[in-house]
């Protein structure tokens, strides 16, 4: 159980196009899904936490009008990097927080990561 | 500023022996501790995690040990075995419903 899955797995764009990539929880409700990005060699970095049904929180430093999030349901959460560039190249990975269970307290379960390419 | 640090970037172990990778963070405010385990182009999953209220947790193979004076978790591993070799993220929260905050890993190498 828990799994987290993630679509594209791997993207190629264009500098200046949109690329949405969807987090889907496959079989448990996430009330939070949390964004993170991970460049080479580096610790994962929060971008920001969605509830379901409410704005996301961004972390400092992180756009909002760059990096759309929406969170519709409680299985489905969306990360739209808008207008990307090269510097937006990196592995986005999505988590999922199961809802109100004592057995997982805090404990997210990653999506298996999108790795986004610009050119 | 780093409040989850993992100054080992990479650690190499001999199959069968104790791996011990350690974490220190900087906000005292931290009370729940993970470590995760990452393969290359995959999510992170989820190994053990513990609480401020102890100072160790073992599940079969994996012990995580938490000083909470020193502000310091390790993460030891016995024995050792070849798909242990990954990267180790320590993480911390305040609370159980906050963010998890990530130090920047340790590569874990286990030589046969």
């Amino acid at each position: 159980g828990a799994v987290v899955s993630q679509h594209p797995s791997w993207v190629i764009c264009k500098s200046g196009t949109s690329v949405k990539i969807e987090c889907r929880s496959l079989d448990f409700q996430a009330t939070t899904m949390f964004w993170y990005r991970q460049f080479p060699k580096q610790s994962l970095m929060l971008m920001a936490t969605s509830n379901e049904g409410s704005k996301a929180t961004y972390e400092q430093g992180v756009e909002k009008d760059k990096f759309l999030i929406n969170h519709a349901s409680l299985t489905l959460s969306t990360l739209t990097v808008t207008s990307a560039h090269p510097e937006d190249s990196s592995f986005y990975i999505c988590s999922a927080r199961l809802r109100s269970s004592g057995l997982y307290d805090n404990e997210q379960f990653f999506g298996p990561g999108t790795r986004l390419t610009v050119l | 500023d780093q409040q989850v640090k993992q100054n080992s970037p990479s650690l190499s172990v001999q199959e069968g022996r104790i791996s011990i990778l350690n974490c220190d963070y900087t906000n005292s405010m931290f009370d729940y501790f993970l470590w995760y385990k990452k393969y290359p182009a995959e999510g992170p999953t989820f190994l053990i995690s513990i609480s401020s209220i102890k100072d160790k947790n073992e599940d079969g193979r994996f012990t995580v040990f938490l000083n909470k004076s020193a502000k310091h978790l390790s993460l030891h591993i016995v024995p050792s075995q070849p798909g242990d070799s990954a990267v180790y993220f320590c993480a911390a929260s305040v609370g159980r419903d906050d963010k998890i905050i990530f130090g920047k890993g340790t590569r874990l190498h286990i030589l046969p």
